[in-house]
């Protein structure tokens, strides 16, 4: 079955620093991946999509790249700042998917950026 | 528009009473998505739905969990029995395309 990797553990960082964060995942081949912020009390909330014929996407501050070879995901973000502090998920698309939209989420890695 | 509307936003309800929640999507997505979320097993897919009909229900639980769309503007999730292993945040999110929009979560204990 699909399975999804992010560290559980917090990875707390100094302000300004790169945050990278990592998704991995096995018997599986995703169309498409995507990252989404959760914040305590809240819904989570899209980022950034990645197609598996993409390697990298950028969105302001944030960095995703995408490596098939390795089933991995990288998730950067540079100057990072305290209100970057949430909790990162990395979604699939499901198996059998099509065209609705079903994502397979990970655990998600929670970040702390101390001032 | 307003987003993804839930309510209610907090139940508290005792072992063995109904509980139904409810959702709105935004206004022109097709695909609306229920999940569930715990700290022990994170956010999981319990239901999904394409123009108001069911795709994938393999993500339910139990036979107690039943989920509705009669229409593109109002879908429910109703546990009946509810048991004390149900307490859990339950987000609705609905999509145009790829990425989904969450609503904020109903916090569900059951007693």
């Amino acid at each position: 079955s699909q399975k999804i990797e992010q560290n559980s553990e917090a990875l707390n960082i100094q302000e300004g620093k790169t945050a990278t964060l990592t998704c991995n995942y096995t018997n599986y081949s995703p169309a498409y991946l995507q990252w989404y912020r959760q914040d305590p009390g809240r819904g989570p909330v899209f980022l950034l999509l990645i197609r598996e014929n993409e390697k990298e996407k950028r969105k302001e501050r944030l960095k995703v790249t995408f490596d098939t070879t390795l089933k991995q995901s990288l998730f950067h973000i540079t100057a990072s700042q305290p209100a970057d502090s949430a909790t990162y998920l990395c979604a699939l698309d499901g198996v059998g998917s099509g065209n609705t939209g079903k994502l397979i989420f990970g655990q998600g890695t929670t970040l702390q950026v101390k001032p | 528009d307003a987003g993804v509307i839930q309510s209610p936003r907090h139940e508290v309800t005792e072992m063995g009473q109904e509980v139904t929640l409810r959702c709105k999507p935004i206004s022109g997505h097709n695909s609306l998505f229920w999940y569930r979320q715990t700290m022990m097993r994170g956010l999981e897919l319990l239901i999904y739905f394409n123009n108001n009909v069911p795709i994938d229900d393999s993500g339910m639980p139990e036979d107690r969990f039943s989920a509705k769309m009669p229409n593109a503007s109002f879908s429910t999730l109703k546990i009946q029995p509810s048991e004390p292993r149900d307490s859990a945040v339950y987000f609705c999110a609905t999509s145009e395309r790829s990425e989904q929009f969450f609503g904020p979560g109903t916090r569900l204990t059951v007693l």
